[in-house]
Formats: structure tokens, sequence, C-alpha cells
């Protein structure tokens, strides 16, 4: 198993500012990935983060809006860039573990853009 | 690429009564299916998976799930519902014969228990 730690918890920010997650995980995994959930709604992956290559943006999503590092296998930042008010959600931060086939979560950063 | 329904946006059921969630997937070789739980203001929780082999599989908190193939589907039952499942559940299927490990979630199904 994995056990996931994000920072911060929450946040409240103004428009045209940038916040940067961060997600620590207690074991060193090659996948981790980003998903955001809008509220009220279903997770839709971000982009795929794994060490010692560029991520991996899924449609939709592009790198000036949201730079990822992957710095070494058990730490990873997501950064929200010239924020709106649309980008207000839960940023969750996951990995993929081998042993098991598993994939875990973190609690989930809630921000808010006003 | 995988997809997943959840037809059933919002279900409630009273507490002790049976419970199945419904989820539906599509993809085209044999997928590799999940069941998550979202409590409010939490995280997501694995309740159980399945990948091959029995059709049943059994998870946490009494929960279990049966794949079927020709039905492309992958329920989630409990016998007996307590207060605190109350809470979102989400589907999800990832795909077995690619490097691909994220999984595509269905958009979930808010469970609500009456006393």
């Amino acid at each position: 198993s994995a056990v996931i730690s994000q920072k911060p918890s929450r946040d409240i920010c103004q428009r045209g500012t940038s916040l940067t997650i961060q997600c620590q995980v207690d074991s060193q995994v090659t996948m981790m990935f980003w998903y955001r959930q809008q509220p009220g709604q279903s997770l839709t992956l971000i982009a795929t983060a794994n060490q010692g290559s560029e991520a991996t943006y899924e449609s939709g999503f592009v790198i000036d809006k949201f730079p990822i590092s992957r710095p070494n296998l058990t730490f990873s930042t997501l950064t929200v860039s010239n924020m709106s008010p649309e980008d207000s959600s839960i940023y969750l931060c996951s990995v993929w573990t081998e042993t098991p086939w598993e994939q875990y979560f973190g609690p989930g950063t809630r921000l808010t853009v006003t | 690429a995988q997809s997943v329904t959840q037809p059933d946006i919002h279900i409630t059921v009273s507490e002790g009564a049976s419970l199945e969630l419904r989820c539906n997937y599509s993809y085209g070789a044999t997928p590799y299916l999940f069941w998550y739980v979202q409590s409010p203001g939490q995280g997501l929780q694995l309740l159980l998976k399945y990948f091959s082999g029995d059709t049943l599989v059994q998870g946490i908190k009494g929960f279990e799930a049966e794949f079927k193939r020709s039905q492309s589907s992958f329920n989630l039952r409990k016998p007996s519902v307590h207060w605190s499942d109350a809470a979102e559940y989400f589907c999800a299927v990832g795909a077995v014969d690619t490097g691909r490990r994220a999984l595509t979630f269905g958009s979930g199904t808010r469970l609500q228990v009456q006393p």
C-alpha cells in the first residue's frame, strides 16, 4: 500500500495568482497522477508524472497552465497557474503500485479561487 | 479508449436494506475494475478490485461486486446498509493490455441512507 499526503489541504486564492500543491508518498513509486475533481463532479485525469521524464498531459490540460515536477520517486508538485474561478476544484495526487496492483489517492487539496 | 457509466446519480436506501450500485464499462479487452468510496471531505478509499479469476470479488466494509463480461457490468452490492455507508461511490476502469495505469472514473453515485 501507499500513504499519500498533500499540502496544502485547502486554500483560497485570488484570480491571476498561482498555487503549488505538494504530494509526498511514503514509498518509492514510478507512476504518479494528478486528478481534478470539480464541485459535484467525478475525477478527471490532468497528467501522469513519471520520475525522470516529462509529464504526460491529458487532452484539455496544458503544461503552461498546470506545470508538474517529479524530482524523485516519492515527491511531486502540481502548480495551478494564472488561476480563474473555473479552477476551483479538489486536486488529488495519486500513485500506482505494482505490488499489489492498486491505485491510491491522497486526501486532496481543496482550492477556491475568488 | 475506456469509459465508465454509472446510471444512478443518487440512490436512497433505508438502513438495513440491501444495496446495488450499477456500473457499466466500455473497453475492447479485459479491463481491470475498481470501486472507490469518497466520504464527505475525504479522499478516495478503495473498496475492491477485479483483474481476473473469480468474477465475484469481496471487498472491505462488507461490499462485494460481480464482474459480468456479457453485460459489461461490475455492480457493487451490500446485503445490509449501515448509516455510515452514506457517501459517493465511484466505479473505475483501467487497461490491462497497455502500459497506461491511470484509471477512468464514472460520474459517481451518491448514496443516502435513511434511518
